[in-house]
């Protein structure tokens, strides 16, 4: 079946440092989206991308969707201790009806030390 | 603001209980969606709902039963709790077709 792979699955910084989480599947996708979830809370959506090649930034975090749709990375400039927690990536695997469920990587954990 | 609530934040059970997992959301979604997160393995579909009374299995749906009679909840039961089913749980609900889910705050289920 469909699968979404993530690597590293733990990086430690220091904080100042960049830091690339990669995420690759198995399939071509429609779409792929990011998500981040704080230490002891829950996973809270950040962005989607769907074009090919498409790069899209939030401040220090730049996001990138590969021109064959099968890979995605997230990279963090000058990471701070506000980027502690676990980054998903996650793609849809769509149903015959139309609908579709999102496929989960297993999450980068990203430690900052001050 | 999406507000997805879950009933409990801590649970603790004993084996063999039946439990019901309850999660409620604010913003007319139709799609909702049950995972468990563990440890090294992400989060794992268990069901998931893309209306009233509709459902289907997801990657994990052994030892588990769901229910959706309103729009705005969706429960899942563990039929007969085993120690193997310790973990997070996390609700979720979006718009049909659509793309960013909203998550709930999950429920820690410890089964003893």
């Amino acid at each position: 079946g469909q699968q979404v792979m993530q690597i590293p699955q733990y990086q430690h910084v220091q904080e100042g440092e960049d830091f690339t989480t990669y995420c690759n599947s198995s399939t071509t996708l429609s779409n792929i989206q990011w998500y981040k979830q704080r230490p002891g809370g829950h996973p809270v959506f950040l962005i989607q991308l769907v074009k090919s090649g498409e790069v899209k930034k939030q401040k220090r975090l730049t996001f990138q969707f590969g021109e064959a749709k099968k890979n995605s990375s997230l990279h963090i400039t000058a990471t701070q201790t506000t980027d502690v927690g676990t980054y998903f990536c996650a793609g849809p695997l769509i149903y015959s009806g139309g609908y579709n469920k999102l496929i989960f990587g297993a999450g980068t954990r990203l430690a900052v030390t001050h | 603001d999406v507000k997805v609530t879950q009933s409990s934040r801590y649970l603790v059970k004993r084996t063999g209980e039946k439990v019901f997992l309850e999660c409620v959301q604010d913003m007319d979604h139709e799609n909702m969606f049950w995972y468990r997160q563990d440890p090294g393995l992400g989060l794992r579909l268990i069901y998931f709902s893309y209306d009233v009374k509709m459902k289907e299995k997801g990657d994990i749906p052994e030892g588990y039963s769901v229910s959706r009679e309103k729009k705005e909840r969706f429960s899942l039961i563990l039929e007969s709790a085993s120690t193997n089913q310790t973990s997070m749980y996390l609700c979720a609900s979006r718009l049909p077709g659509g793309n960013e889910q909203f998550f709930g705050p999950g429920t820690r289920l410890t089964v003893l």
